[in-house]
């Protein structure tokens, strides 16, 4: 079945600590978006990426990066620069090029300890 | 656009009846929109879209209407069932850097079906 894949589902971290995010899609869709979400608010977009190799900050890039090696895959680093890591995070992919719906993943629940 | 730091406002609505959630979007040249519904604890999922060059689009017990001069958008669900309840949040489809196109949601309405 194609789809959008991100793990793990919970993770927990110490503080000072940098952790990854993984996101994977077998949709051969070209672009990828990384959101944050706190409780009961919206989603903020974090990076975004259209293409290879290529990507874009978002509204709230600061203390996180990511890369692009592979068109299926979108993996999200939160470093300890990120003063409030605690969130929901939830990536996404389309085909891009504007006009077109993002899939969504099932969102990583990550808890800084 | 999106204000950090306030909850989402709820709608309470009475099962059988019909929901109105609206949206106010930024860019005046966004050309796409989209409406999800993410329920607790998952990612959004699809509901329906819009292109700038309709004002209505119907779906199954969903509708959405586009009023491109006060930059408004609202869905509309047909005789609201339990399941209907969810937080629901508008997307539009707006330029970003290096003339790549970014998704970026609206705040979003948490919808309550009272049985």
């Amino acid at each position: 079945d194609g789809g959008i894949t991100q793990s793990p589902k919970y993770l927990f971290r110490k503080e000072g600590q940098n952790v990854t995010l993984s996101c994977e899609q077998n949709l051969n869709h070209d672009a990828m978006y990384w959101y944050r979400q706190d409780p009961g608010q919206g989603l903020r977009l974090i990076y975004y990426s259209q293409i290879v190799n290529d990507f874009q900050k978002g509204d709230i890039a600061e203390g996180y990066s990511v890369s692009r090696e592979k068109k299926e895959s979108f993996p999200l680093t939160v470093t300890s620069a990120q003063k409030n890591p605690t969130a929901f995070y939830l990536c996404a992919s389309n085909f891009g090029g504007g006009n077109t719906e993002a899939f969504f993943g099932q969102g990583t629940r990550l808890t800084v300890v | 656009g999106e204000s950090v730091g306030l909850h989402l406002p709820t709608l309470s609505v009475q099962e059988g009846d019909n929901s109105i959630i609206n949206c106010a979007y930024s860019n005046s040249a966004s050309d796409y929109f989209i409406w999800y519904k993410q329920e607790s604890g998952k990612g959004p999922q699809f509901i329906i879209d819009i292109r700038s060059n309709m004002d209505k689009r119907q779906g199954q017990r969903v509708t959405v209407l586009l009023n491109k001069t006060v930059k408004h958008l609202s869905l509309q669900i047909a005789a609201t069932q339990p399941g209907d309840s969810a937080v629901y949040f508008c997307a539009e489809n707006q330029d970003g850097e290096g003339g790549y196109q970014k998704v970026t949601f609206g705040t979003g309405t948490k919808l309550q079906v009272i049985p």
